[in-house]
């Protein structure tokens, strides 16, 4: 159980389009989404964290606009990157945990974003 | 704040060789868990281990062991007997246990470690 999808798992696009990630728990439902960045050869770095129903909750340097965040439902979150440029080519990375009072997250495994 | 530093940023080992991961981390919470991930060459995250605070006992886990020290802000691991499967990259990371937020139990990363194991 505990299973995180997510779609695409590459994506390449030209610069100045916008592409949707989704991120989808299979098998429970997923009270809060956290979306990650990871560049190569370095750290998970936390961008934000979403609750279904409200608004995501972004870390301090991570462009609310650039980078819409909607969780509409108990399994599913998107992430947007819009007017994408080759600096947001990066390894975004899905998790999701099971209620506020449960720790773990469940990791997706990840969409390679690259922006020509 | 929290910080979760990982001083090794490389080891490279010979097939069956130990080789230990340093972790040291930094918060102000009394109640907070640790983690360790793996993270092989397809990218996707690998969940060894969850420790709380309060439990400072050590564990084994077949070739892996963690060697949990509140004292000394320390969460180091262990690969005994290392194969060339272990090759990878490890994270720790640290969660403090907010359970009436909204945005708990966010995770910080440390910076990895990437063990090489040659055959």
């Amino acid at each position: 159980g505990a299973v995180v999808s997510q779609h695409p798992s590459w994506v390449i696009c030209k610069s100045g389009t916008s592409v949707k990630i989704e991120c989808r728990s299979l098998d429970f439902q997923a009270t809060t989404m956290f979306w990650y960045r990871q560049f190569p050869k370095q750290s998970l770095m936390l961008m934000a964290t979403s609750n279904e129903g409200s608004k995501a909750t972004y870390e301090q340097g991570v462009e609310k606009d650039k980078f819409l965040i909607n969780h509409a439902s108990l399994t599913l979150s998107t992430l947007t990157v819009t007017s994408a440029h080759p600096e947001d080519s990066s390894f975004y990375i899905c998790s999701a945990s099971r209620g506020r009072t449960f720790v773990e997250q469940f990791f997706g495994p990840g969409t390679r974003l690259t922006v020509l | 704040a929290q910080k979760v530093t990982q001083a090794q940023t490389e080891i490279s080992v010979v097939e069956k060789e130990d080789v230990t991961l340093d972790c040291v981390y930094e918060t102000r919470d009394t109640t907070y868990y640790l983690f360790w991930y793996k993270q092989p060459p397809s990218g996707e995250l690998v969940f060894l281990i969850r420790r709380n605070s309060f439990d400072e006992q050590n564990e084994i886990s077949g070739r892996y062991s963690w060697n949990f020290q509140k004292s000394t802000s320390s969460f180091n691991f262990t690969i005994t007997a290392s194969q060339v499967v272990d090759s990878a990259v490890y994270f720790c990371a640290l969660s403090e246990a907010r359970l009436r937020e909204a945005a708990g139990n966010k995770l910080t990363f440390g910076g990895g470690t990437r063990v090489l194991v040659k055959p």
